[in-house]
This record gives structure tokens, C-alpha cells and sequence, in this order.
């Protein structure tokens, strides 16, 4: 029940494509959901993050879509570079306001080519 | 957002020496920090919550008297890896909320490679 299930594991896009990565989740109690993104030989990257009040949030060129009665959420990339050629990481985590654990999905790479 | 640094960046170690690693939050303070493991092209894997002023919390699996945590403040906190073996070989990354806002951010990492 804790596990975020993340797909695809790896994905390759042209530029300019949009990717769209998904992730499920079982645990209703989650209720803050971030998105990741790390560079090899590099921490994680907060991108973006949503909680279930909402079903949409954009920051820049980067798209949160949440499904919470699906409990499904999704992160899409508009004008794909290939700068964003990374591995992206969704997670989920419970009890808003508090220093909670994180869990993580298990990755997607993603290139974008020219 | 909020930084969150480790030191060192890289370290190489001869089996059977222990290596400390600090974990700072320089813009905010963090009772809870938290220490992850990856392993190459895998997701990060919990190790254990480091709670400012208490004991550390250590998921199922990792041995709490080799992986050594300390919080001894509100902006540092340490993962000494003792008696290190090759198998301890990997790429270890703290993290800390910033409860205002609601955010996790991670370190840069460290590298251990243990010959």
C-alpha cells in the first residue's frame, strides 16, 4: 500500500515532444505529491509539486495532472529539450505539514533528441 | 528554493576505516533530515530519519551500528559509515523539509567508493 508505481522506466522523445510520465499510488493518506529530477552524479531536484485540492499545476514547461478518485498523477513536459534529458522521479508523501517520508517511484529516464 | 549541501562531494576510503558525511540545510532549519542510498540507475532507497536532538529512525535492513547518524543540530547532520567494506560502495544523499513552504530538498550527494 506505500508503493507509487511509475511508468514508463525509460522514454525517448524528439524535441519538442511533450513526454508524459505517470505514477499510481494506493495509499489515500498521501496527500502531497512531487516531482523529481536528477542529473547523473547529481541530487534530486524538487521540479514541481501538487496536492489533491487541485487536478492541474503548471510552473514553466513543466505540467502536473492529478486524478485523485484514479489516484493517478502525471507529469507533462511541453517543448521538450535536450536539456531535460534526465531521470524523473515521482513521490507521494502523508500528513501535510509534518517532516514526513518520502515514497518514491522507480524512475524514468528520459532523452530527448534533437 | 531552499539548498541543502554534503561534504564531501566524493570520498574514497581503504576497507575497514569509517567516513563521515555531513548533511547541511544553509537557508532554513530541519529537525528532520532524512538519508537515502542509490544505487546506479535505481531509485533512492530510505536509509534512515534523523531527528534533531533524538535517536535516528532506520528503515528495516540497515544495520544502525555501521550507518551511524547524528542531528546535533538544527542545520547539520552526519552518516558515519564505520568499519566500510566494498559493499558499502554507493551514492548516499540527505534530504530536509522546509516546512515553510512545504517542501523536500535533497543534496548534491556523496560518492563512496571503498577499495
Amino acid at each position: 500500500q506505500q508503493q507509487v508505481k511509475q511508468s514508463p522506466q525509460s522514454l525517448i522523445v524528439q524535441k519538442g515532444g511533450i513526454p508524459i510520465i505517470n505514477c499510481a499510488y494506493e495509499n489515500t493518506a498521501f496527500d502531497y505529491f512531487p516531482w523529481y529530477q536528477q542529473f547523473p552524479g547529481k541530487g534530486p531536484a524538487l521540479l514541481i509539486a501538487i496536492r489533491p485540492d487541485v487536478s492541474e499545476k503548471k510552473e514553466g514547461r513543466f505540467t502536473i495532472s492529478f486524478n485523485k478518485s484514479a489516484k493517478q498523477f502525471s507529469l507533462h513536459i511541453m517543448d521538450s529539450q535536450p536539456g531535460d534529458s534526465a531521470t524523473y522521479f515521482c513521490a507521494a508523501a502523508g500528513a501535510t505539514g509534518t517532516a514526513s517520508k518520502l515514497t518514491f517511484g522507480t524512475g524514468t529516464r528520459l532523452q530527448v533528441t534533437l | 528554493g531552499a539548498v541543502v549541501s554534503q561534504h564531501p562531494s566524493w570520498v574514497i576510503c581503504k576497507s575497514g576505516t569509517s567516513v563521515k558525511i555531513e548533511c547541511r540545510s544553509l537557508d532554513f532549519q530541519a529537525t528532520t533530515m532524512f538519508w537515502y542510498r542509490q544505487f546506479p540507475k535505481q531509485s533512492l532507497m530510505l536509509m534512515a530519519t534523523s531527528n534533531e536532538g533524538s535517536k535516528a529512525t532506520y528503515e528495516q535492513g540497515v544495520e544502525k551500528d555501521k550507518f551511524l547518524i547524528n542531528h546535533a543540530s538544527l542545520t547539520l547532520s552526519t552518516l558515519t559509515v564505520t568499519s566500510a567494506h566494498p559493499e558499502d560502495s554507493s551514492f548516499y544523499i540527505c534530504s530536509a523539509w522546509d516546512l515553510e513552504p512545504y517542501e523536500q530538498y535533497f543534496g548534491p550527494g556523496t560518492r563512496l567508493t571503498v577499495t
